[in-house]
């Protein structure tokens, strides 16, 4: 088992550009993440997905919006990057239910121009 | 809502040294507990968890307690080791029936174990 994959590794944008972040799960999990990690701040929830065809906000939507392709696949999109974007995205994906952990991806690093 | 506070960092201590990280919380309800570890330039792995009062997780040397009393998870570890060098994240997740799991995080501790 792969586990949780992320593409790309590492990007670099320049403002306005848009680009999608790839994330897949092979654990067969119901319920997928997207956290942006800035320096000081931990991780912030960007957006969530409780089962195939659902998504919802989380802490910090703006700017970006998701697609829960199927049941493996969860991308997030940046329509026109700001610098204020510039982070660490992880993915992350987790069995519904109470007190279970969440795997989490490698990561993408992002930089915004 | 909810929220985690870890201590601050850097930590930087010597091998073999005694390791404390302390973590608070606040919850409306019964949390589970989390340590995550992330290693350079890699994702979060979990390290240990505790899903009830008075439960003790425990994982390659690190242990922490779930306490109610104080609303504290406090990691814990009796012999650093080099390659226990990472940034350690304390989380929690409340149980919210009929929706996904939230993970709430705290700022993170970054800790150094020098030779």
């Amino acid at each position: 088992n792969a586990g949780v994959t992320q593409t790309p590794k590492f990007q670099v944008l320049k403002t306005g550009q848009s680009m999608t972040l790839q994330c897949a799960q092979d654990m067969n999990h119901n319920s997928m993440y997207w956290y942006r990690q800035d320096p000081g701040m931990g991780l912030r929830l960007i957006y969530y997905s409780a089962s195939e065809g659902t998504t919802d906000k989380g802490e910090v939507p703006n700017g970006y919006n998701v697609s829960r392709l199927n049941k493996r696949e969860f991308s997030l999109r940046l329509e026109s990057a700001a610098p204020s974007q510039t982070s660490v995205y992880f993915c992350a994906s987790t069995e519904k239910g109470g007190g279970r952990e969440q795997f989490f991806g490698p990561g993408t690093r992002l930089t915004v121009l | 809502g909810d929220s985690v506070t870890q201590m601050e960092g850097p930590v930087t201590l010597s091998e073999e040294a005694f390791l404390t990280i302390n973590c608070t919380y606040t919850a409306t309800g019964y949390p589970s507990l989390f340590w995550y570890v992330q290693y350079p330039g890699e994702g979060l792995q979990l390290l240990l968890k505790a899903t009830k009062a008075d439960d003790k997780g425990s994982n390659k040397g690190f242990e922490a307690t779930y306490r109610k009393e104080t609303t504290s998870f406090h990691l814990e570890k009796g012999s650093v080791q080099v390659s226990d060098s990472a940034v350690y994240f304390c989380a929690l997740s409340e149980p919210a029936s009929g929706s996904a799991r939230q993970l709430t995080f705290g700022s993170g501790t970054q800790l150094t174990v020098l030779p």
